[in-house]
């Protein structure tokens, strides 16, 4: 079965260290989030793209994040220079499309920031 | 905004025994209700939804029903087993969005044998 892939599953870093955090997709979908979750907290959403550009964002998806598709495989999300409050467990989704399309998600990457 | 109101956890139940996790609403209109299952070292996958009012949303033995007078969508199961044991979010689009859902915080439930 086509499952959603990220890397690492784990990645430590120095507040202030750029971060990048690797996602496959499944192949044939069309849209692409992050959503994040907090230890403790709710799983929140972060960003959604669509055709090679975002198409919608959350307060917290501010400038010290980007997304890219790099390749026709690979999404990922960027957090130029981290805080210690970006701790937490990354989450990448896709889904086919239709308004009511039923979102798939890879397994997490837990970032902790020192 | 719409929001989700998850009962609090963890629930630890004996093989069979019946199932139950509240989930409660607020919402403008009546937007997609959805259940999303996260078994360990897994992602979450969507386990049941309900489109409308009054729709019962089912798969794997699980239940939920959208009811719009007590805004609520609870997921019940009537004998779980320990495969059951994981981390259960209600959610439900945010505003104006059918791709940003926003999550409950999440029910870890445990089965025993």
């Amino acid at each position: 079965e086509p499952e959603v892939t990220q890397t690492p599953s784990h990645q430590v870093t120095q507040m202030g260290q750029e971060v990048i955090l690797r996602c496959v997709p499944i192949s044939n979908h069309l849209y692409f989030y992050w959503y994040r979750q907090i230890l403790g907290q709710k799983v929140e959403f972060l960003v959604s793209f669509y055709n090679n550009e975002i198409s919608e964002k959350s307060e917290i998806f501010d400038d010290q994040f980007s997304v890219e598709r790099p390749d026709g495989s690979n999404f990922t999300l960027k957090i130029r220079s981290t805080k210690l409050e970006d701790s937490a467990m990354y989450f990448c989704a896709s889904s086919e499309g239709g308004q009511w399309g039923e979102l798939f998600f890879g397994e997490g990457s837990r970032l902790t920031v020192l | 905004g719409n929001s989700v109101t998850q009962m609090e956890g963890p629930v630890t139940l004996s093989e069979e025994a019946f199932l139950t996790i509240n989930c409660t609403y607020t919402a403008t209109g009546y937007p997609s209700l959805f259940w999303y299952v996260q078994y360990p070292g897994e992602g979450l996958q969507l386990l049941l939804k309900a489109t409308k009012a009054d729709d019962k949303g089912s798969n794997k033995g699980f239940e939920a029903t959208y009811r719009k007078e007590t805004t609520s969508f609870h997921l019940e199961k009537g004998s779980v087993q320990v495969s059951d044991s994981a981390v259960y979010f209600c959610a439900l689009p945010i505003s104006g969005s059918a791709r940003q859902l926003t999550f409950g915080s999440g029910t870890q439930l445990t089965v025993l044998p």
